[in-house]
């Protein structure tokens, strides 16, 4: 079975901190994907970057970063100089080797950017 | 890009009544996939399919049938609406791809049963 694990439910900084957000996966096979989500107020989940099991660098878009590391079984997500459009819902999800493309979703973790 | 489209952002029914919730995609995406999200639960699966025709249970099926007549459409219905089925309903799409491919993701209905 797998499971997606973002801890921290709901995070509130000032804007221009930095910011990261936590997933633990758990996943019994060994090719999978990582991915995130922004779903910000109106409701659309973005899709923001996949990572594949076999690529553990980190990737760096802009303000946002990711941090893959397998021997913690940790995608970490970090928002540098966060603003207030970033304030939102954001997903880490999990998909194995199935051809259906199924995701196994975190709980999500809201985060509130104050001006 | 990927355009996800649901029928109406904001539905209000009555209990008892057969409500569809409709859902195209205009990539030629194999699989398509409905979720609800509630507050506190996360995203949970209702229905997938993955090809014209073919539907899988998700995770939540009771109450819900879906409907996959032609490849850009995927139908979820509620046979007889009650008051739990009250949600934030989500559509899904994606190439199939071994698991690699993402899902694209419509705007959402926000479905009041009253």
């Amino acid at each position: 079975a797998q499971k997606v694990t973002q801890a921290q439910t709901e995070i509130s900084v000032v804007e221009k901190e930095d910011v990261t957000l936590d997933c633990v996966y758990e996943t019994r096979d060994t090719t999978y994907y990582l991915f995130w989500y922004k779903q910000p107020p109106s409701g659309e989940l973005v899709f923001l970057i996949r990572r594949n099991s076999f690529d553990e660098q980190n990737e760096i878009s802009g303000r946002y970063s990711w941090n893959f590391q397998k021997s913690t079984s940790s995608f970490n997500f970090t928002i540098t100089a966060s603003q207030v459009v970033d304030s939102a819902v954001y997903f880490c999800a999990l998909s194995g080797n199935n051809a259906g493309n199924m995701l196994t979703f975190g709980g999500g973790t809201r985060l509130m950017v104050k001006p | 890009d990927v355009k996800v489209t649901q029928s109406s952002r904001y539905l209000v029914k009555r209990t008892g009544e057969k409500v569809f919730l409709e859902c195209v995609q205009d990539m030629d995406h194999e699989n398509m996939f409905w979720y609800r999200q509630d507050p506190g639960l996360g995203l949970r699966l209702i229905y997938f399919s993955y090809d014209v025709k073919m539907k899988e249970k998700g995770d939540i099926p009771e109450g819900y049938s879906v409907s996959r007549e032609k490849k850009e459409r995927f139908s979820l219905i509620l046979e007889s609406a009650s008051t739990n089925q009250t949600s934030m309903y989500l559509c899904a799409s994606s190439l199939n791809g071994g698991g690699s491919q993402p899902q694209h993701f419509g705007d959402g209905t926000r479905l009041s049963i009253l």
